[in-house]
C-alpha cells in the first residue's frame, strides 16, 4: 500500500539555523499539506498546497515558513530561523482530488530547537 | 477552532464494540464528518467518513443521527491496538476558499484493555 514518507524521522537545531524538512506524497496525490503537533497539544494546520502554489495558510504559517515542491516527488518545509517554540512533530500529508478522498498522512518528524 | 465536542476520554473491554460519540450540532449541509485516530505520537489515520448516510468500511461504522448534529464511530471488535486518540472532524466540501485542511479538536482518548 502506498505511504507518505517523511525525512529525517528527528531533526535536532539550534535556534536560529535554518531547516527543511522532507515529505514525499503519495505518487498520484494532488493535494499536499503540512501540520505540526507540540508535544501534549492538538495537531494544527499550517499550509495547504496545490498547483505548485499554497492555497491557504494558517496564522502560525508566518514568514519564515516556506513550502516548494521542487520536483515531481518532494514537498519540503523550510523554516528559516527556528525558534525554540518551533519545537514540534510535523507531519505532511496528500489527498488525491477534491472531493470524497482522505488525507494521508506521513509519520512525523520530531523536530527539536536548542 | 473545531465545531465538534466529544469526551475526552473512554474505556472499553478488549473484543467488545467502542462506540465514541461526537456532537457537531452546528454542521452545515455542505460538511463531511470525518474520523481520524492517531496512535501515540504517530500521524494521524484516516477511519472513514459521511455526509448524511450511515457508512460501513472494514475498520469500522459511522452511524450519524437524521438531523446530523452528532455522529457514533463504533468499532465493532476493539483490540489492544485500537488504543489511540479518535477526532471527529467537520470538513466542509472542497471550493469556496476550503482546501481540505482538517482542524483538529483534542479527540476522545480511547484505552481499551485486556
Amino acid at each position: 500500500e502506498p505511504e507518505v514518507t517523511q525525512t529525517p524521522s528527528h531533526q535536532v537545531t539550534q535556534m536560529g539555523q535554518e531547516v527543511i524538512l522532507r515529505c514525499v506524497p503519495i505518487s498520484n496525490h494532488l493535494y499536499f499539506y503540512w501540520y505540526r503537533q507540540i508535544l501534549g497539544q492538538k495537531v494544527e494546520f499550517l499550509v495547504s498546497f496545490y498547483n505548485n502554489e499554497i492555497s491557504e495558510k494558517s496564522e502560525i504559517f508566518d514568514d519564515q515558513f516556506s513550502v516548494e515542491r521542487p520536483d515531481g516527488s518532494n514537498f519540503t518545509l523550510k523554516i528559516r530561523s527556528t525558534k525554540l517554540e518551533d519545537s514540534a512533530m510535523y507531519f505532511c500529508a496528500s489527498r488525491r482530488t477534491r472531493e470524497g478522498n482522505e488525507q494521508y498522512f506521513g509519520p512525523g518528524t520530531r523536530l527539536t530547537v536548542t | 477552532d473545531a465545531k465538534t465536542t466529544q469526551p475526552p476520554s473512554m474505556d472499553c473491554a478488549e473484543g467488545r464494540a467502542a462506540n465514541l460519540p461526537c456532537n457537531h450540532s452546528t454542521i452545515s449541509g455542505n460538511e463531511y464528518v470525518y474520523w481520524y485516530r492517531q496512535i501515540h505520537s504517530q500521524g494521524p489515520q484516516y477511519i472513514i467518513h459521511g455526509l448524511k448516510n450511515n457508512e460501513t468500511n472494514e475498520m469500522a461504522s459511522l452511524i450519524i443521527t437524521e438531523d446530523r448534529k452528532s455522529s457514533t464511530l463504533i468499532l465493532p471488535h476493539a483490540t489492544l491496538r485500537d488504543t489511540a486518540v479518535y477526532y471527529c472532524i467537520v470538513r466542509p466540501r472542497y471550493g469556496s476558499g476550503n482546501t481540505g485542511k482538517l482542524i483538529f479538536g483534542q479527540g476522545t482518548t480511547l484505552q481499551v484493555k485486556p
